[in-house]
C-alpha cells in the first residue's frame, strides 16, 4: 500500500510570497496532521485535519492555515513568507484514533532567501 | 500543557555496545508515550508506543522501551547497536483525547562508530 506522499520536494521561495504543500495520505486514513521542523525549534505541530474539519491547532500565527478535501488529501498554505519559515514540514497519515500510529512522509524543504 | 525533554543531543557509542536514549515528559494527565526514528533527508517512523499495560514495551529493529510513571520517564535502548542505527530519535506524547498530536522532544542524535 502507498505511503504518505507529500509535494514538492523541495522549495526555494522569496520573503513576502506564499507558498502552498500538498499531502496525499495512506489509502483509507482520514487524519492529516502538519509538522514543522527547524534545527532551533525542533517538531512542532501545526494542525490537524479530521474528515475535512480542523480538529486541532497549534501555536502558529494565521499565515499558517490549512485544508483538507473529501479524498483527504491536504494542503497547508504559509502566506508573506519570512525568512524564519525555512524548515522541513512533515505531514502525517491516520486513520485518527490516537491510539493508533501517525505515518509521516518524506517532508517539503522550504527555503526562503 | 505538555512537554518533553531529551537531556541528549547526541549519544556516540561504538558498533556492538548497549545504548540508552533518555526522555523525560511532563503532564497533569495520562499520555500516550512513543519514540520515533529519523534517518537523513527522510520522514518519521514509529519504533514503538506505549499505550497502557506492560511498562516494558517492545518495537522494532531490536528496540525496547521501559515507562516509568513514578520519574515521568520513557527510555529507550537496545542491547547492540549497529552502524545503520545512526539516526535521530524522537520522543513523542499525546493526550488520548478527540484530536491526533503529538509534542516531540528535541532529538537525540545516535552516532554508532566502528
Amino acid at each position: 500500500k502507498a505511503g504518505v506522499t507529500q509535494t514538492p520536494r523541495y522549495l526555494i521561495k522569496t520573503r513576502g510570497q506564499q507558498v502552498t504543500l500538498s499531502c496525499s495520505p495512506i489509502s483509507g486514513h482520514r487524519s492529516v496532521s502538519w509538522y514543522q521542523q527547524t534545527p532551533g525549534q525542533g517538531l512542532q505541530f501545526l494542525f490537524e485535519y479530521f474528515s475535512e474539519t480542523q480538529r486541532n491547532k497549534g501555536n502558529f500565527p494565521g499565515r499558517f492555515s490549512g485544508r483538507q478535501f473529501s479524498n483527504s488529501r491536504s494542503e497547508m498554505n504559509v502566506s508573506t513568507l519570512e525568512l524564519g519559515d525555512s524548515a522541513l514540514y512533515l505531514c502525517a497519515s491516520s486513520d485518527g484514533t490516537v491510539n493508533t500510529e501517525a505515518f509521516f512522509g518524506q517532508g517539503t524543504r522550504l527555503t526562503v532567501v | 500543557a505538555q512537554s518533553v525533554t531529551q537531556l541528549d543531543s547526541q549519544v556516540p557509542v561504538f558498533e556492538e555496545a548497549p545504548v540508552e536514549l533518555r526522555c523525560n515528559y511532563s503532564s497533569s494527565v495520562s499520555v500516550y508515550l512513543f519514540w520515533y526514528v529519523q534517518y537523513p533527508n527522510q520522514g518519521l517512523q514509529l519504533l514503538l508506543k506505549y499505550l497502557s499495560g506492560s511498562t516494558l514495551v517492545k518495537g522494532i529493529n531490536g528496540f525496547e522501551a521501559e515507562f516509568n510513571k513514578s520519574q515521568t520517564s520513557f527510555h529507550l535502548r537496545k542491547p547492540s547497536v549497529h552502524i545503520s542505527d545512526t539516526a535521530e530519535y524522537f520522543c513523542a506524547v499525546s493526550v488520548p483525547d478527540s484530536s491526533y498530536k503529538l509534542i516531540f522532544g528535541s532529538g537525540t542524535r545516535l552516532l554508532v562508530r566502528p
